[in-house]
C-alpha cells in the first residue's frame, strides 16, 4: 500500500452520464495529481493542487472538473465525456508541488471506461 | 517541445544478466530524473531519484547514471529475477516544474 487510495477502481459510463472519482491521501503530503494513462502514451500530467490551491491545468477539457477540499482528498467529476476519454486515471501525492526532488506517490487508479 | 525516449518498448533478458534501460532526453535541461516501476493495473512506484549533480546512484542491485552532456540516464538491474518484470518509467524535473514522464519500457525477466 503507498498510502494513496482511489475509488472506485473499475467505472463503466455513457457519454450523457456525470460520475466522480476520488482519491485520498494518509501521507500528510501537501500535493496531490491527476494524470491520465492511455494504452501506448506516457503518462499526461491533467491538474495539480499544492496546498488545496489548483496550480496547474494542462489544457484539460472542461468536461473533467477537479475538486480538493483539503489536503488529503481530491475529486475528478466527469461529464459528457467521449470515448476516447477511456484510460487509467492516477492519482499522486507528494510532499511538496512543483518538481523538484519531490517522490510521488501514486494511487492504484481508476479503469474508466465510456461507451 | 521536450521529448523524452525510453530505448524500448519492450526488453527480454534472461534471469540472472543485468538489464540496462536507457532514458533519452532533448530540448530539455532537468535537474532531477526519477525512475519508477509500474505493475499492470496498478500505479507506479518510485525507485530512485538522481540529481544533475551526480554520475551515479545505486540501490541494493539498482544502479542508476545521469549524463547531462549525452542527455542520457541509464537505468540497470543486476542479477535481474522474473520478479523484476514490469514496465519501468523515468521522469525528468526541474525546479518549480512538474515531472514529465517517459512512455516507459516493459521488462520481461525470463526464467
Amino acid at each position: 500500500e503507498t498510502g494513496v487510495t482511489q475509488t472506485p477502481r473499475h467505472l463503466v459510463m455513457g457519454m450523457t452520464n456525470k460520475k466522480s472519482l476520488k482519491c485520498e491521501q494518509h501521507l500528510g503530503h501537501n500535493a496531490m495529481y491527476w494524470y491520465k494513462q492511455s494504452a501506448k502514451k506516457p503518462l499526461e500530467l491533467m491538474f495539480v493542487y499544492n496546498f488545496k490551491e489548483q496550480t496547474e491545468n494542462n489544457s484539460v477539457p472542461s468536461r473533467f472538473s477537479p475538486e480538493c477540499p483539503n489536503s488529503s482528498h481530491l475529486f475528478l467529476h466527469l461529464h459528457t465525456l467521449q470515448p476516447e476519454d477511456s484510460a487509467l486515471y492516477l492519482c499522486a501525492s507528494s510532499q511538496e508541488g512543483s518538481g523538484g526532488h519531490n517522490e510521488q506517490f501514486f494511487g492504484p487508479g481508476t479503469r474508466l471506461t465510456v461507451l | 517541445s521536450q521529448k523524452i525516449e525510453q530505448n524500448s518498448e519492450a526488453l527480454n533478458i534472461q534471469e540472472g544478466k543485468t538489464a540496462t534501460l536507457t532514458c533519452n532526453y532533448t530540448n530539455y535541461s532537468p535537474a532531477y530524473l526519477q525512475w519508477y516501476r509500474q505493475d499492470p493495473g496498478r500505479g507506479p512506484v518510485f525507485l530512485l531519484l538522481i540529481r544533475e549533480n551526480e554520475k551515479e546512484k545505486r540501490k541494493e542491485r539498482l544502479k542508476v547514471t545521469f549524463d547531462t552532456t549525452l542527455k542520457q540516464s541509464l537505468f540497470h538491474i543486476t542479477a535481474s529475477q522474473p520478479a523484476d518484470s514490469a514496465t519501468y518509467l523515468c521522469a525528468l524535473g526541474n525546479y518549480g516544474q512538474n515531472f514529465v514522464f517517459g512512455p516507459g519500457t516493459r521488462l520481461s525477466v525470463l526464467p
